[in-house]
């Protein structure tokens, strides 16, 4: 079972900066298999990224994920007041997994 | 837009059992794999069991294998989770959550609002 480890665990911003989120897997992440979520309080997840760098239909460009093999980031370019919320990455390459996710709140 | 809707959820007690469903609207149903996946109160996500599109494959996590079972009703458009043998770590909110095609072990492109399953006594 691949393992993913989020880091920071919470990330404390201001609107307008940028916020960069890691994933770092046990093992390599076969053909890049990795997405990442945005889930905030009461709400199901939201896809925002699949396959480590294409966006999902409607997600803001401020929105970007790069990596591959075992290190993968999500990165906001610059922070709306909407966007603080709880980030999950999950990948796909092997028997399906999820990281334990990063908070982003309001500094 | 895709529409998912769960219920079933409720309180039970150990060792008790449960039958969540979703009810799938707006998309082909029968064309995409689909997926249970499961929040503890304050935890992380945990993937708990997949179907493809048709039923005819399944997998689930070691942690409810040989306790739930997912299935499918492609001409009702629900998917169904029977939860057996349940425990107090299965206490959670329980999402459906659709695949993007139609074999199994994808990622998720839509999910449903999430129905809590509570496991006291």
């Amino acid at each position: 079972e691949i393992v993913l480890t989020q880091s920071p665990g919470t990330l404390s911003l201001s609107p307008g900066e940028r916020a960069t989120l890691s994933c770092r897997a046990s093992q390599s992440v076969g053909s890049n298999s990795l997405a990442w979520y945005q889930q905030k309080p009461g709400q199901a997840p939201r896809l925002l990224i699949y396959g480590a760098s294409s966006r999902a239909t409607g997600i803001p460009d401020r929105f970007s994920g790069s990596g591959s093999g075992t290190d993968f980031t999500l990165t906001i370019s610059r922070l709306e007041p909407e966007d603080f919320a709880v980030y999950h990455c999950q990948q796909y390459g092997g028997s399906l997994s999820f990281g334990g996710g990063t908070k982003v709140e309001i500094q | 837009e895709v529409q998912l809707l769960e219920s079933g959820g409720g309180l039970v007690q150990p060792g008790g059992s449960l039958r969540l469903s979703c009810a799938a609207s707006r998309f082909t149903f029968s064309r995409y794999a689909m997926s249970w996946v499961r929040q503890a109160p304050g935890k992380g996500l945990e993937w708990v069991s997949v179907i493809n599109d048709s039923g005819g494959t399944t997998y689930y996590a070691d942690s409810v294998k040989g306790r739930f079972t997912i299935s499918r009703d492609n001409s009702k458009n629900t998917l169904y989770l029977q939860m057996n043998s349940l425990r107090g770590e299965d206490t959670a909110v329980y999402y459906c959550a659709k695949d993007p095609d139609g074999g199994p072990g994808g990622y998720f492109d839509y999910w449903g609002q999430g129905a809590l399953v509570t496991v006291s006594s």
